[in-house]
C-alpha cells in the first residue's frame, strides 16, 4: 500500500493563480481531511469529508474548495491564490468509527509570491 | 475557547536523560488527547493515545484532568527520539486540534 499520497511535493504560484493539490489514498478510507501548517503554528483544518460526496468546512476553509467524487480521492482547489496560503498542506485520512486515527501525507510545500 | 498549548518550541537533552514534553489543552467536554511525531524525513504519525494507555518506544502519557494536561515522557531519551512532537485533542465529530509542537533534540 502507497498509503496517502499527495502531488505536487513543491509549488509556485504568482498571486491570482490557481492550482489544484492532489491527495490519494489506497486504504479504503471513508474519512479525509486537509490541513494547513504554518510557522509557530499547529495544524489547522481546511476542509474535510467522511464519504464520497461529502465535504464540509474545518477551521480555515476561505479561499479553498474540495470536492470527493470518489473513496480515493480528495483534491484540493485554490481558486486565486493569495500570498498568505503560502503554508505546508498536509492530506490526511482515517478509517470509518477511528476517525481520530489520521494517516497523513507527505505534504505539499506551496510558495505564492 | 477548545486549545491546546506546547509551551516548549524546543526540548534538548542529553542521551539517556529523562524527557518531558509538555501539553496542556483547554476544553469543557471530555477530551480525547494524542501524541502526534515526525521523524526528520517521514510523515507525521500517531504515537499514542491517552485511552489506550499503552507505552509506545518507551513513551508514556498520562492525561491530567486536573491540570488539564497530557505530558509525554520517556524515562531514558535515545537519538532517534529526536523529531518534532504535536499534541492533538480530539473534541468529537471530526475536529481535531493540534498544538505548535514541540522539536526534541537528543544530544549524544
Amino acid at each position: 500500500n502507497a498509503g496517502v499520497t499527495q502531488t505536487p511535493k513543491f509549488q509556485v504560484l504568482k498571486t491570482g493563480q490557481s492550482m489544484t493539490l492532489q491527495c490519494a489514498q489506497d486504504m479504503n478510507h471513508e474519512y479525509m481531511s486537509w490541513y494547513r501548517q504554518d510557522p509557530g503554528m499547529g495544524l489547522r483544518l481546511i476542509h474535510y469529508s467522511v464519504g464520497a460526496g461529502i465535504t464540509d468546512q474545518g477551521e480555515v476553509p476561505n479561499g479553498y474548495n474540495v470536492s470527493r467524487s470518489t473513496t480515493e480521492d480528495f483534491p484540493l482547489r485554490l481558486l486565486s491564490a493569495a500570498p498568505s496560503q503560502t503554508s505546508v498542506y498536509f492530506c490526511a485520512s482515517s478509517p470509518a468509527g477511528a476517525v481520530y486515527e489520521q494517516y497523513f501525507g507527505p505534504g505539499t510545500r506551496l510558495t505564492v509570491t | 475557547a477548545q486549545r491546546v498549548t506546547q509551551p516548549e518550541k524546543l526540548l534538548s537533552v542529553f542521551k539517556g536523560a529523562p524527557v518531558e514534553l509538555k501539553c496542556n489543552y483547554s476544553y469543557s467536554g471530555s477530551p480525547e488527547l494524542f501524541w502526534y511525531v515526525q521523524y526528520s524525513r517521514q510523515r507525521l504519525q500517531l504515537l499514542l493515545r491517552h485511552i489506550s494507555r499503552e507505552s509506545i518506544k518507551g513513551f508514556t502519557a498520562d492525561l491530567n484532568k486536573g491540570e488539564t494536561s497530557f505530558h509525554l515522557k520517556k524515562p531514558f531519551a535515545q537519538e532517534e527520539d529526536s523529531a518534532m512532537y504535536y499534541c492533538a485533542l480530539h473534541t468529537g465529530g471530526f475536529k481535531t486540534i493540534f498544538g505548535a509542537g514541540t522539536r526534541l533534540f537528543v544530544k549524544a
